[in-house]
């Protein structure tokens, strides 16, 4: 299995500007994770998903961050409009009953610079 | 609310050597796993070893241990024969299974460099 896979890997941007980030989860996993980190906050968690559904999305900053799930391999995480104090790595991250759900197999991130 | 901390913002060992880094967590919860996440430069988060709070026994994966103390809740990594590759930010994280399912509760990380 090829894992987690993110991308963008870097994306750079103009304040303002909008900014998608995308995540292929593990096939077979149903639960989606998004996590922002950074060096004042650490490691956070915005919104996660269980089979397509967002079930929690008390992490999400505001409402220019907004996450979707069309299907099950295949998730979007959106800034509009983004602003300096987005930047960060965003991860993505995804598990399923058979590993234990709380075994979280993470991508390698997204380092989002706004300027 | 849960919180995790880890003490030791940056430790160094020299390889072949022994290394502990330090988490303890508050919880009033009688039922969580914690866990021990590496972050190479590489950036990708690896789970390295996990703990279930009901199990007394001590989680060991290879060279990775920990020192699970429930009553102090204290949740220590042991890093034995250390190697080059060991390099990485470590990252202690507490869960609470059921409820809002996936929030891993991050510590602030302890950055270890092993030194040939």
């Amino acid at each position: 299995d090829a894992g987690v896979i993110q991308s963008p890997r870097h994306e750079v941007t103009e304040m303002g500007q909008e900014v998608t980030l995308r995540c292929k989860p593990i096939s077979g996993h149903n639960s989606l994770f998004w996590y922002r980190q950074t060096m004042m906050r650490g490691l956070e968690l915005l919104i996660y998903f269980n089979n397509n559904v967002p079930i929690d999305d008390s992490g999400m900053p505001e409402d220019r961050f907004s996450a979707k799930m069309p299907n099950a391999s295949f998730s979007t995480l959106k800034i509009q409009p983004s602003e300096p104090r987005d930047s960060a790595v965003y991860f993505c991250a995804s598990s399923s009953p058979g590993t234990g759900y709380e075994k979280l197999f993470f991508g390698s991130g997204t380092q989002l610079s706004v300027l | 609310a849960q919180t995790v901390t880890q003490s030791q913002p940056e430790m160094s060992v020299q390889e072949a050597e022994t290394v502990t880094l330090s988490c303890t967590y508050d919880t009033s919860e009688s039922n969580y796993y914690l866990f021990w996440y590496k972050q190479p430069p590489s950036r990708q988060m690896i789970l390295v070893i996990r703990q279930e709070a009901y199990k007394q026994q001590n989680a060991t994966e290879n060279r990775f241990s920990v020192n699970f103390q429930k009553a102090a809740k204290s949740f220590s990594l042991k890093i034995s024969d250390s190697q080059l590759g060991d390099t990485a930010m470590y990252f202690c994280a507490f869960m609470v299974p059921g409820g809002s399912q996936g929030n891993l509760i991050f510590g602030k990380g302890t950055k270890l460099s092993v030194k040939p």
